[in-house]
């Protein structure tokens, strides 16, 4: 059974950096053609794309957070890392993590449950 | 980027109809669109991929078509347990984008 966990801090202050890590089971993050997205929600509104990993560490980011976002993977103890720098209000949202459904095609299954970031101070 | 557009963005059925809804790219993306639905308070789940294969576990009254630019989820007869927000998303390019949204009521 494949299940993703999203986990970090629940409120952030603006210009905070924000780190979360979406911890998984039943794959492996060394697995050719395996890769893990993020993927965020704001309260009422619409999926947002944020990144996306690859097994073989090859990365993609959402242009639109204009050089915000970090995405990493620690194989070992299978996690992969987003952060976001210079966090404001608008980033309130609720952050998922999912996987992709099979090698060589970008679109996610099965998600986390997500994990709901306020941006406040 | 390519733009998905969903139409209506929301739709009141009563069960046992017949919903369909659209999806319209600013470009070509082959096949390359899937269908997720999602229920308040929860994750989204993928329905159909690569534009009309259904997901493992997923009824056969849900149904998808469509290619190029225009594509179509259709449910053909409403459940109760049907009633959610069904968004598209087009994986032929970076950045990955999804549509706005089609919320199904009661009506």
């Amino acid at each position: 059974q494949i299940t993703l966990k999203e986990s970090g801090p629940t409120l952030v202050k603006p210009t905070q950096t924000l780190t979360l890590t979406c911890t998984f089971s039943g794959f492996s993050l060394s697995t050719s053609g395996v890769g893990v997205g993020w993927i965020r929600q704001p309260p009422g509104k619409a999926l947002e794309w944020l990144a996306l990993i690859y097994w073989n560490n090859a990365n993609h980011n959402n242009p639109s957070l204009r050089n915000r976002l970090t995405i990493t993977k620690d194989t070992s103890k299978n996690q992969v890392v987003l952060t976001i720098t210079n966090m404001d209000p608008v980033d309130t949202a609720t952050y998922y993590c999912a996987r992709l459904r099979s090698s060589g095609v970008n679109w996610f299954d099965p998600w986390g449950q997500g994990t709901l970031v306020t941006v406040s101070s | 980027d390519i733009q998905m557009t969903q139409s209506p963005s929301s739709v009141s059925a009563s069960v046992g109809d017949r919903v369909t809804i659209t999806c319209r790219a600013t470009q070509d993306i082959s096949t390359w669109l899937a269908w997720y639905q999602q229920k308040p308070g929860k994750a989204p789940e993928l329905l159909m991929y690569a534009a009309s294969s259904l997901q493992s576990g997923v009824p056969a009254r849900f149904s998808g078509g469509g290619s190029g630019t225009d594509f179509t989820l259709t449910i053909s007869s409403l459940q109760p347990e049907d009633f959610a927000t069904y968004y598209c998303q087009q994986a032929n390019s970076f950045p990955l984008t999804f549509g706005g949204g089609t919320k199904v009521e009661i009506k």
